[in-house]
């Protein structure tokens, strides 16, 4: 069983929708959650970074940890075509080595 | 203009040849990696290294090497005993607390 499981879609959503993606993880010692957006043969741009249970919002994006669960999710409200790419969560223990998810990739059609 | 920059963005290796791919960042962060990202796999990790002068193995570390002589420079060498290099090649660096920042990739190839 890999330590962090991350379903990777295709996920195809009509513009405006919303876009919901989760992970579930092994190891009950993981304490730091980001998620990561990824376009074609580019590097990851930091989306969400959080350390507590509970929800975290930024702009359109809104970031759910739920530690009981061992359970991620990332909700992007009115979804826009840029936001076409692979969202990668990832977690660490001591703040410093991730695990990452093997990455969903989100097509928003217009 | 602060940030973390790779090159070359593509790179490609003959057989039995090593090869060297550039990270350097400008933010002043402590702490440096290495990953390799193949098609429907997470990112695996290669070499870090927090301080200067000092560098752990990751997960898959057989077959290349680092250097960390400068804080603002992390260097990967793919060397010939790396059966199945052709791979996105991906350099982060972090401060000393707090996520984890990419650079923009580097993609070897193999001729």
């Amino acid at each position: 069983q890999k330590e962090v499981e991350q379903d990777p879609g295709p996920l195809s959503v009509p513009e405006g929708a919303i876009v919901s993606l989760n992970c579930t993880y092994s190891n009950s010692a993981f304490q730091y959650f980001m998620w990561y957006r990824q376009y074609s043969r580019k590097g990851p741009e930091l989306l969400m970074y959080t350390y507590s249970s509970g929800n975290k919002e930024d702009g359109r994006f809104t970031a759910q940890v739920d530690k009981s669960s061992k359970y991620i999710s990332l909700f992007i409200r009115d979804s826009q075509p840029s936001d076409s790419a692979t969202y990668l969560c990832a977690m660490s223990i001591n703040d410093y080595k991730l695990s990452f998810g093997a990455g969903t990739t989100v097509t928003v059609r217009a | 203009d602060g940030g973390i920059t790779q090159s070359p963005k593509y790179l490609f290796r003959k057989e039995g040849q090593n090869v060297t791919l550039s990270c350097e960042q400008n933010l002043n962060h402590d702490a440096m990696y290495w990953y390799r990202q193949d098609p429907g796999q997470g990112l695996r990790l290669i070499y870090y290294s927090q301080i200067v002068n000092d560098f752990q193995k990751g997960d898959i570390a057989e077959g290349y090497s680092v250097s960390r002589e400068k804080k603002e420079s992390f260097p990967l060498t793919v060397t010939s005993a790396q059966k199945n290099p052709t791979a996105f090649y991906l350099c982060a660096s972090r401060r000393d607390r707090g996520p984890q920042y990419f650079g923009p990739g580097t993609r070897l190839l193999v001729l």
